[in-house]
Formats: C-alpha cells, structure tokens, sequence
C-alpha cells in the first residue's frame, strides 16, 4: 500500500520568498507522484507529476519539484512566492497497478505582504 | 483548461433522506472519482469508476453510498439513507488515460441535519 505524508500542516512565507513544501512517501516499487493546489473554497488543480527520468520537474506558476529515491521525497519549491500563491497544498501518489490516487494530508501556505 | 461540472454547488438535507451529487466529467475522460473532504482537510478517496463499473472503494464508501453513470450522462454519487457524518463536500474529479492527472470539479457541499 502506498502511503503519502506531508510534515507541515501550515507554513508561512512572506511575498518574494522562496519556499519548500515537504512529501514524503512510502512504497516498495515505482510510483506516480503528483502535486496538487487548492485554493479557499475551490476544487484541486494540477501542477506537476513525475514517474521517472529527470528527477527536477516544472510545474506551473514556476512551481518544481524535486523526486529523491534515497529519500523517499517529492518536495515542492518555489523561488519567489506571491500573495496568489496562498493556498493549501496537496502531495499525491499512485503506483502503477491501481488507479486510485491517494493524497497527503495537505500544507497551507499563507504568503505574507 | 478542461472543466468539471458539479452539481448541486450546496445541499442540506434531513439525515435519513436521500441524496444525488451530479457531475459533468471532462468531455472524452474514461475514468472517474469521488473524494470526500471535511473541514478544507485531507483528500479522502471514496471510489473511482472506469467502463460501467466500480474499480476500487474505500472503506468510507459504506454500503449506503452508489455510483453509476448511465448512458454517458452525469456521473452520479447517492447517498441512501443520508447519516449526520456525511456532512462533507464531495469533489468529483476525471482523468483520461493520464490516470495521474486527475481534474477536478468545485465540489458539493453536503449538510446533513
């Protein structure tokens, strides 16, 4: 079974900052790994998702992420944070032989003027 | 980008009655899910639905709950008979064979009293 977690449930930044968002997951063989944006009282929106190849992945709005085996991580980075960016983040997984996509327990960004 | 359509948008209902959440998937999309989120909290997946059939559900998708979509009409969730903690908002999301990339609807808030 494929589990995902994420450390921080709230993070904050203040505009123009960079900031990393933790996922880490667990499980035995490949993996999808994906992130997901939620705005207050919206539905999920995409940004980036990796299974394998280059380990550094672009996402939208100049999100990427980082995919390290050694460490069992997915971790999301952003060079220079807008006030727009406040939102909560969910990390997600999928292996290969179901199609259930499961979600971390989601990190709320506040961007700070 | 490509839209989900849910409907109702809210719904409050007496426990013990009966409840349909609609959904308009992604034009040509083959695969379809439902997740459940209380309190802006953790994605919890309830069922995803591929050819006419359930694929795989969660231990939350209780012997009350169904899902059918019909002559590729909505994709529909019932709830019967409605209990007070089913009280959540109910995403429908699809995807196509990217299973890894899931679009979302905006969500339909459920009030059971």
């Amino acid at each position: 079974t494929q589990t995902v977690s994420q450390s921080d449930a709230h993070v904050t930044v203040f505009e123009g900052d960079s900031v990393e968002l933790r996922c880490n997951y667990s499980y035995g063989g490949s993996i999808y790994l994906s992130w997901y944006i939620q705005h207050h009282g919206r539905g999920l929106q995409f940004l980036l998702k990796y299974y394998s190849g280059n380990p550094v992945v672009q996402g939208v709005n100049g999100f990427k992420a980082e995919f390290s085996k050694s460490d069992s991580s997915f971790h999301l980075r952003k060079a220079s944070v807008h006030w727009s960016d406040s939102a909560v983040y969910f990390c997600a997984v999928r292996s290969p032989n179901t199609n259930k996509v499961v979600f971390g327990t989601g990190t709320r960004l506040q961007v700070l003027p | 980008g490509p839209k989900v359509l849910q409907i109702p948008s809210h719904q409050i209902i007496d426990m013990g009655q009966m409840v349909t959440l609609n959904c308009d998937p992604v034009s040509n999309h083959l695969y379809f899910y439902w997740y459940k989120q209380i309190l802006g909290q953790q994605m919890e997946f309830l069922v995803n639905f591929y050819n006419g059939k359930v694929m795989e559900k969660s231990k939350l998708f209780k012997d009350q709950f169904s899902v059918e979509r019909p002559d590729g009409s909505y994709f529909t969730l019932k709830i019967q008979p409605t209990a007070l903690e089913d009280s959540a908002v109910y995403f429908c999301a699809s995807s196509d064979r990217d299973r890894n990339t899931l679009y979302f609807g905006e969500g339909s808030r459920l009030i059971v009293v």
